[in-house]
């Protein structure tokens, strides 16, 4: 079955950047687009950005621009999100989610999600 | 950016009560829209998407309908395992807007 397996919890200071794993496993992981979401305690949802792993091409939410990069290592079938400059509003459950099939187009709904991966910012 | 605004933001209901979530976005996104389920410290689950189509495995008491700008969700008999706060999500483009959420709690 489809599996998306993150890697495990993060503390980092203010400044600093994380980079967080997402390991897929079950598909044909170049088949796919990916999407990264985060959620801050009691908040919502907040989608940050989807990576089309053939090539590599991403598009990420104007508010993280210039500190987030998204990336996949087709040989682990992995894909990563590094977030800089953390600051104590990253402090957050960031989920890899995958989206829908290449050939359709980005356009396409998320499932499944993975476990996410609690990045707290803190001094 | 298209804006998605849920309402009510909470709502407490009884088992067996008809309860419906409503979804607005701020443009016509034609039927791309997603509805997903998180209970307190689970990870979200699909339940429809397309605006009314419910993923595998969805309870039928799960519905979803609308197009163009309003959307709804509706359960139709509440039970006490449907508990959670329920997200809308745009997906026709770039930003994936996700709505505020709707806590649904069980009187």
């Amino acid at each position: 079955q489809v599996q998306l397996v993150q890697s495990g919890a993060e503390v980092k200071k203010p400044g600093a950047s994380v980079k967080v794993s997402c390991k897929a496993s079950g598909y044909a992981f170049s088949n796919y687009y990916m999407h990264w979401v985060r959620q801050a305690p009691g908040q919502g949802l907040e989608w940050m950005g989807i990576i089309n792993p053939n090539g590599g091409n991403t598009d990420f939410a104007q508010k993280f621009q210039g500190r987030i990069t998204m990336t996949r290592d087709t040989s682990t079938s992995t894909f990563y999100l590094e977030l800089s400059r953390l600051r104590s509003e990253d402090t957050a459950v960031y989920f890899c989610a995958r989206g829908p099939v290449l050939i359709v187009g980005a356009t396409g709904w998320l499932d499944p999600w993975g476990q996410g991966t609690l990045v707290t910012v803190s001094s | 950016d298209i804006q998605m605004t849920q309402s009510p933001s909470s709502l407490s209901a009884s088992v067996g009560d008809r309860v419906t979530i409503t979804c607005r976005a701020s443009q016509d996104i034609n039927t791309y829209l997603a509805w997903y389920q998180q209970k307190p410290g689970k990870i979200p689950k699909l339940l429809i998407y397309a605006a009314s189509t419910l993923q595998s495995g969805v309870p039928s008491r799960f519905s979803g309908s609308g197009s163009g700008t309003d959307f709804t969700l509706t359960i139709s008999s509440l039970q006490p395992e449907d508990a959670a706060t329920y997200y809308c999500q745009k997906y026709n483009s770039a930003p994936w807007t996700f709505g505020q959420g709707t806590k649904v709690e069980i009187k």
